[in-house]
């Protein structure tokens, strides 16, 4: 079974804090991703990455930032966190089969990360 | 204008009924369908996924594509209370590598 590992699954921070999510994937993933899910407005993307030390910014990406410097390893930066990015994150991760895009695996998700800033 | 689109519900069936949830999309050129089932304060887990048009079955759950209609849904037969949960459909568009999902409806199923 593919695991997806966030490192907390609660924390409380302050604002202007730096803060560090991490998320691990056992089962060499190429593709991993950063959501956000909060009441009414469904999972939205943060960032997304195709291969180490590669990022695409997905639709909400601002006041993030992201890292992935090995493969099984994909990091979202909270630069100076606001009140307004309380939360809870999720991070997935899925494998390209096939030529293209069209066949990618489907998202493997983690237990998630509850994110309050005060 | 939202590119994957489910009624919010929140939607109730009795035990044993047939709960329909529907999704549309926008982009014709969408490949891949999927369907994932999140309960309350846990992570979204993968039920279905469908490429092709037409019924694919697993189980008590099946998914139907119509990509000239643009239009997916899940049947869920011989519903249970576990099947309690919000049901998310996702959407792999032609030109993107990454997943738009929909909004969510609430599914209650009541004993």
């Amino acid at each position: 079974d593919v695991k997806v590992t966030q490192s907390s699954r609660y924390l409380v921070k302050r604002t202007g804090e730096k803060v560090f999510l991490e998320c691990v994937q056992d089962m060499d993933h190429e593709n991993m991703f950063w959501y956000r899910q909060d009441p009414g407005l469904g999972l939205r993307l943060i960032y997304f990455s195709y291969d180490v030390k590669m990022k695409e910014k997905g639709d909400i990406p601002e006041g993030y930032s992201v890292s992935r410097e090995k493969k099984e390893r994909f990091s979202l930066i909270l630069e100076s966190a606001s009140t307004n990015q309380t939360s809870m994150y999720l991070c997935a991760s899925s494998f390209t089969h096939g030529r293209g895009n069209s066949y990618n695996s489907p998202l493997h998700f983690g237990n998630g990360t509850r994110l309050t800033v005060t | 204008q939202k590119e994957v689109e489910q009624n919010s519900g929140p939607l109730s069936v009795p035990e044993g009924a047939i709960a329909s949830l529907n999704c549309t999309y926008s982009d014709r050129g969408s490949q891949s369908f999927f369907w994932y089932r999140q309960y309350s304060g846990k992570s979204p887990e993968l039920i279905m996924f469908i490429y092709s048009n037409g019924d694919k079955e697993d189980g008590r759950f099946t998914a139907q594509l119509n990509k000239a209609s643009q239009y997916v849904s899940l049947l869920i037969r011989d519903s249970q209370p576990s099947d309690s949960a919000t049901y998310l459909c996702a959407v792999l568009s032609g030109s993107a590598r990454q997943l738009t999902f929909g909004s969510g409806t609430q599914l209650t199923v009541l004993p």
